[in-house]
């Protein structure tokens, strides 16, 4: 079946350091895939998506590259905010009729000032 | 912007009991799903909804789950007998799509069974 693995965290940065979190996917044809963000105390929010190979997401300075060759989508950020704190989900849904998501771990990372 | 919405936001019930826990999805949207997280634990799916039935679910959801559209705008997670285990939080969510495209969540539903 399909599965999601992320780096393990929890990651601790300080601010304006460079962000990079780690995401693979195993899954049947070509999915979607997403990062979602959980702020304490919240629920999960888009945070950017990629629904091809080399596609590229983009928000509030987060990119990810849709790679095929290496079936990864990781997370980075040049310059890490306090605001950022909070924990990563890399996801993919199957192009499938189900729209079922699947999860990794999750990542939490903590920015100090 | 259009949300997702959850209540309550927090549930506590005794072991045994029935709980209902409710969704308000985006009006126009068409599939609809509930995941869960237990604490600490990634976000599990449990069930698919279109079309007025279930579409997919995952092994966690048994007889002891249901869903419901019970009107044009509720989505409502019923677990029959609840366990210690099934405490966790409850995120509805749904799109209008389905395959391939983001979810919309709501702020989830914290339940603790005692």
């Amino acid at each position: 079946g399909d599965s999601v693995t992320q780096m393990e965290g929890p990651v601790t940065l300080s601010e304006e350091a460079f962000l990079t979190i780690n995401c693979t996917y195993t899954a049947t044809g070509y999915p979607s895939l997403f990062w979602y963000v959980q702020y304490p105390g919240e629920g999960l929010q888009l945070l950017l998506k990629a629904t091809k190979a080399d596609d590229k997401g983009s928000n509030k300075g987060f990119e990810a590259t849709y790679r095929k060759e290496t079936t990864s989508f990781h997370l980075e950020k040049g310059s890490v905010q306090v605001s950022d704190s909070a924990v990563y989900f890399c996801a993919l849904t199957p192009n499938t009729n189900a729209g079922k998501s699947t999860f990794g771990d999750g990542t939490t990372l903590t920015v100090k000032p | 912007e259009p949300e997702v919405t959850q209540t309550p936001s927090h549930q506590v019930t005794q072991m045994g009991q029935e709980v209902i826990l409710r969704c308000v999805p985006i009006s126009n949207h068409l599939y609809f799903y509930w995941y869960r997280q237990i604490l600490g634990q990634k976000v599990e799916f449990l069930v698919s909804f279109y079309n007025n039935e279930i579409s997919e679910k995952s092994e966690i959801f048994d007889d002891q789950f249901s869903v419901e559209r019970p009107d044009g705008s509720n989505f409502t997670l019923k677990i029959r007998s609840t366990k210690l285990e099934d405490s966790a939080m409850y995120f509805c969510a749904s799109n209008l799509q389905g395959a391939g495209e983001k979810l919309f969540f709501g702020s989830g539903t914290q339940l603790s069974v005692l």
